[in-house]
């Protein structure tokens, strides 16, 4: 099984200033890695998917890097309603989730 | 739109089962890959179970293989999980997902809200 270890657990920022999120796989998953964003009591948001492409929709301050082992999601100036959890998950050997951090406001 | 709205969670007493619903609209039931994910709490997301498009093959997290059932119903566009001999490990919130096609294959691009299940006696 393929571990996801995301960090940091929690991102504490102010609306405006970069977020960079990490995802480490515990082997390769090639590109095969999306993220996911998540509110209270609403459904997950797929965001970008192999690696670096945004879903429809997205607004280009999301990006997403990496291949391999090592993946960074980036926010490039939060906007208030981009504070919430984000997820990673990797298709390349069944398919598993990281353990998520949380961008709070500072 | 797209939606999926999950329902039947509850509090149920280990070793007894439970069922779940995932009613879809706003796409073509029967040509989209549909999967359950649940989410523990204080945990990551977990895969439980899929039901593939078109012949319909399903299946199976390890930590529910023989225990839960997932079919889809296209006469009411509704999907199910069947759990059984549940155990406090499965307390989680359960969403239905949709799995994209193409590039988005084995992604989920859409997703309900969840409904909780809780295992406790």
């Amino acid at each position: 099984e393929v571990v996801l270890t995301q960090s940091p657990a929690t991102l504490s920022l102010s609306p405006g200033e970069r977020a960079t999120l990490s995802c480490r796989a515990s082997q390769s998953v090639s590109n095969f890695l999306a993220w996911y964003q998540h509110k209270p009591g609403q459904a997950p948001r797929l965001l970008i998917y192999d690696a670096s492409n945004r879903a429809t929709g997205i607004p280009d301050r999301f990006s997403g890097s990496g291949s391999g082992t090592d993946f960074t999601l980036t926010i490039s100036s939060l906007e208030p309603e981009d504070f919430a959890v984000y997820y990673c998950q990797q298709r390349s050997n069944l398919l598993t989730f990281g353990g998520g951090t949380k961008v709070e406001i500072k | 739109q797209v939606q999926l709205v999950e329902s039947g969670g509850g509090v149920v007493q280990p070793g007894r089962s439970l069922r779940l619903s995932c009613a879809v609209s706003g796409f073509s039931f029967s040509g989209f890959g549909l999967h359950w994910v649940r989410q523990a709490p204080g945990k990551g997301p977990e895969w439980v179970a899929a039901t593939s498009y078109g012949v319909g093959n399903d299946y199976y997290a390890d930590s529910v293989r023989g225990r839960f059932t997932i079919s889809r119903d296209a006469s009411n566009n509704t999907l199910y999980l069947q759990m059984s001999r549940l155990t406090t490990e499965d307390t989680a919130v359960y969403f239905c997902a949709r799995e994209g096609r193409g590039r988005l294959q084995d992604y989920f691009d859409y997703w309900g809200r969840g409904t909780l299940v809780i295992v406790s006696s």
